[in-house]
C-alpha cells in the first residue's frame, strides 16, 4: 500500500515571505497523480494544486508551485508572498492511476502566517 | 451550486447508538468517498464507490456500512457507534480516478 509522510507538523511563516511544506510518498507504480490540499478552520477541503507523474514540468497555480522529484518521490510545496489567509493545514495526497479511487493522505502541516 | 452536501453537521452519539450520515452531490460525479479525519493522521478511506450500483472497502471500513443509493447519493452507517468512532467525517466525489476530489463540508461526529 502507499503511504504519504508529512513531517512537519507545524510551520510558521512571514507575511510577505516564502515557505516550502515538504511530502515524501512511498510506491512501486510509475503512473500516478499528486495533490495538495488546503484546509482552513472552516474545515473545508480545497484543492490547491495537482502533479501527475509523467509530466516533468512543476505544476504552478499562481503563488503556489510544487517541486516534483519522481526518483526522490518527494513533491514539496511552495508558498511565495505569503498571505495571511494561507494559514491552514495542508496535506498532501496520492492517488494510483491503476489502484482504483484511493485517494491516501499525508498526516498534515499546519502553516501559520505572522503578520 | 452546492456541490457536496452532508447532513448533519454536527451529531453526538452514545455508545451503542446508530446514525446514518447522508451525502449527496450535484456535479455529476461517478466517484464517491467517505473519509475520517482524526488529529495527526490526515484523511482515511472508510469506503468508497467507483459507480452506482458498486462499493469497496477503503483503509478503515470496521464498524461501518454504505449504499450507493443512486448516483447522487452516498451514505454511511454506524450500526453500534463506538467511542473509537468519534471523529470528523468528510464525503467527496470526483469524475474519475484520474480526478481530483470534491469535499462536503464535513462530520463532527462525538460519541460518549
Amino acid at each position: 500500500a502507499q503511504t504519504v509522510t508529512q513531517s512537519q507538523p507545524e510551520m510558521s511563516v512571514q507575511e510577505a515571505e516564502t515557505v516550502t511544506l515538504s511530502c515524501t510518498y512511498d510506491t512501486s507504480e510509475s503512473d500516478y497523480y499528486l495533490f495538495w490540499y488546503k484546509q482552513p478552520p472552516s474545515r473545508q477541503m480545497i484543492l490547491v494544486i495537482r502533479q501527475e507523474a509523467y509530466k516533468q514540468q512543476n505544476a504552478t497555480e499562481n503563488r503556489f508551485s510544487v517541486n516534483f522529484q519522481k526518483a526522490a518521490k518527494s513533491f514539496s510545496l511552495k508558498i511565495s508572498d505569503s498571505q495571511l489567509g494561507d494559514a491552514a493545514m495542508y496535506f498532501c495526497a496520492y492517488r494510483s492511476a491503476d489502484a482504483g479511487n484511493m485517494l491516501t493522505f499525508g498526516g498534515g502541516t499546519r502553516l501559520m502566517v505572522k503578520p | 451550486n452546492a456541490g457536496v452536501t452532508q447532513t448533519p453537521k454536527f451529531q453526538v452519539l452514545k455508545t451503542g447508538q446508530s446514525m446514518t450520515l447522508q451525502c449527496a452531490q450535484d456535479m455529476n460525479h461517478n466517484s464517491m468517498y467517505w473519509y475520517r479525519q482524526d488529529p495527526g493522521m490526515g484523511l482515511r478511506l472508510i469506503y468508497y464507490s467507483a459507480s452506482e450500483g458498486t462499493t469497496d472497502k477503503g483503509e478503515v471500513p470496521n464498524g461501518y456500512n454504505v449504499s450507493r443509493l443512486n448516483k447522487r447519493e452516498f451514505s454511511l452507517r454506524l450500526e453500534s457507534a463506538a467511542p473509537s468512532q468519534t471523529s470528523v467525517y468528510f464525503c467527496a466525489t470526483s469524475r474519475g480516478r484520474f480526478n481530483e476530489a470534491f469535499f462536503g463540508q464535513g462530520t463532527r461526529l462525538t460519541v460518549v
